[in-house]
């Protein structure tokens, strides 16, 4: 499985976008982006997933560049409570399903 | 409503003693998986499922053990052979599994909310 590499940190004010940005450099063919959030102390929760085509749901955008070497996630009016971890994860389609984790992107959303 | 649940929420160990962490889920997921994670640091994959009867290592095996008996329950027993147990413990499940046959990408995890173990 791919390795990710996303900033440590990052604020946003709330009600603004929050734009968090992912490296996946080493991404092969077959392998898929997720993306989960983790609220202190809470098991992570899904966001999004994607694999070429940018993706939106209910929570989340999802921005998967051209070569496939990057991707960020946005969301569009950043609320107090999306305060929390930002995990991207690479995933491929054999072998033993598992995700590697990271150690994420702590947003903290300012008031 | 389908979930998953662990239990217990908070779990006190003194050394040398073994503990064993409850996760269930009713969700028919096939897959099952237990992580470890410790402050400030991202999870790490100590077991994982994919059919009843069958687990495989992760990355940090050692001082634990598991059993898939049913396809509902994959309970983690953390023996005294951990050195440092005390961090927080995630269970999860997913749909695809070995049974499947291919891998569906358009399911994540489910995870549970956790158990915090704490050696005394």
């Amino acid at each position: 499985d791919a390795k990710t590499t996303q900033p440590p940190s990052m604020d946003c004010a709330e009600g603004r976008a929050a734009n968090l940005p992912c490296n996946h450099s080493t991404i092969s063919g077959n392998e898929y982006v997720y993306w989960y959030r983790q609220i202190h102390s809470q098991g992570p929760q899904y966001i999004i997933h994607g694999l070429k085509n940018n993706e939106t749901n209910e929570m989340a955008s999802l921005i998967i560049t051209e070569d496939r070497k990057s991707s960020t996630l946005i969301l569009p009016h950043a609320t107090l409570r999306d305060t929390a971890v930002y995990y991207c994860i690479v995933r491929g389609t054999s072998g033993t399903y598992k995700y590697i984790f990271g150690t994420g992107t702590r947003l903290k959303v300012l008031a | 409503d389908g979930g998953i649940t662990q239990s217990p929420k908070y779990l006190f160990r003194k050394e040398g003693q073994n503990v064993t962490l409850s996760c269930e889920q009713n969700l028919n997921h096939d897959a099952m998986y237990w992580y470890r994670q410790d402050p400030g640091q991202g999870l790490r994959l100590i077991y994982y499922s994919q059919i009843v009867n069958d687990f495989q290592k992760g990355d940090i095996a050692e001082g634990y053990s598991v059993s898939r008996e049913k396809k509902e329950s994959f309970p983690l027993t953390v023996t005294s052979a951990q050195k440092n147990p005390t961090a927080f413990y995630l269970c999860a499940s997913s749909i695809d599994g070995a049974v499947r046959g291919r891998y569906r990408p358009n399911y994540g995890y489910t995870f549970g909310s956790g158990t915090r173990l704490t050696v005394v």
